[in-house]
């Protein structure tokens, strides 16, 4: 199975500040084929499904707003906050779907500072 | 937009098998693929498996092959079985479209004697 990561576990920061999460996997998630990295970012707050915020490592869903946005491509990714707002306060979590069984990080819990 | 409701019984006793239900509106089966996710209390979570617009399925070999995913077109339904439940299966279980383009609200499923 392919391991994924996440750097750090918790991460506080205040409001209108950046927010870094990093996501490793043991394996490549770049399909050569089709020049795409298959990485996914979700956000789940108490008592809530997750909600996808990213896919293809970079694209954002629909509806998810701009300051969300993802990097990276290989075994190294990164979700940033730009400015950090108050409704953000959640856990983040990666998901690799390049093969079965797709795998998670264990989690970034982000709080306000 | 599509919505998924989901529906089953939340307490099992061990060896028995859990049954989950999902219906899609808004989208068509054939549009995409769909799957299970769990999450046990407190924890990450666990891709459980997928099945696609052909019918061909995928599972976690961590279930080690008591998971079933299952469809029913005329419905716009599928549906999840995992057979020989433990306490180790007591999670929220959540149907999902795609990478997490969509989910259920969750159902809670707990094992206990």
């Amino acid at each position: 199975d392919i391991v994924m990561t996440q750097s750090p576990d918790s991460l506080a920061v205040s409001l209108g500040e950046r927010a870094t999460i990093n996501c490793k996997s043991s394996q490549n998630v770049l399909y050569s084929s089709t020049k795409k990295n298959y990485l996914a970012w979700y956000q789940q707050k108490p008592g809530q499904p997750p909600q996808l915020l990213i896919y293809w490592a970079s694209t954002r869903e629909s509806g998810v707003p701009d300051r969300f946005s993802g990097s990276g491509s290989g075994t190294d990714f990164t979700l940033t906050i730009s400015s950090l707002q108050a409704e953000d306060v959640a856990v983040y979590y990666c998901q690799q779907y390049y093969t079965t069984p797709y795998t998670f990080g264990q989690g970034t819990k982000l709080e306000i500072k | 937009q599509v919505q998924l409701q989901q529906w089953g019984a939340g307490l099992l006793k061990p060896s028995e098998t859990l049954s989950l239900t999902c219906a899609i509106y808004g989208a068509s089966f054939d549009d995409w693929y769909w799957g299970w996710i769990r999450q046990a209390p407190g924890k990450g979570l666990e891709w459980i498996g997928e099945i696609k617009q052909s019918g061909s399925t995928g599972y976690n070999p961590s279930l080690r092959g008591r998971a079933t995913i299952t469809i029913d077109t005329s419905k716009n339904q599928f549906s999840l079985k995992v057979t020989s439940v433990t306490a180790a299966d007591t999670a929220v279980y959540y149907c999902v479209r795609g990478v997490g383009h969509g989910w259920g609200q969750g159902t809670l499923v707990t094992v206990s004697p």
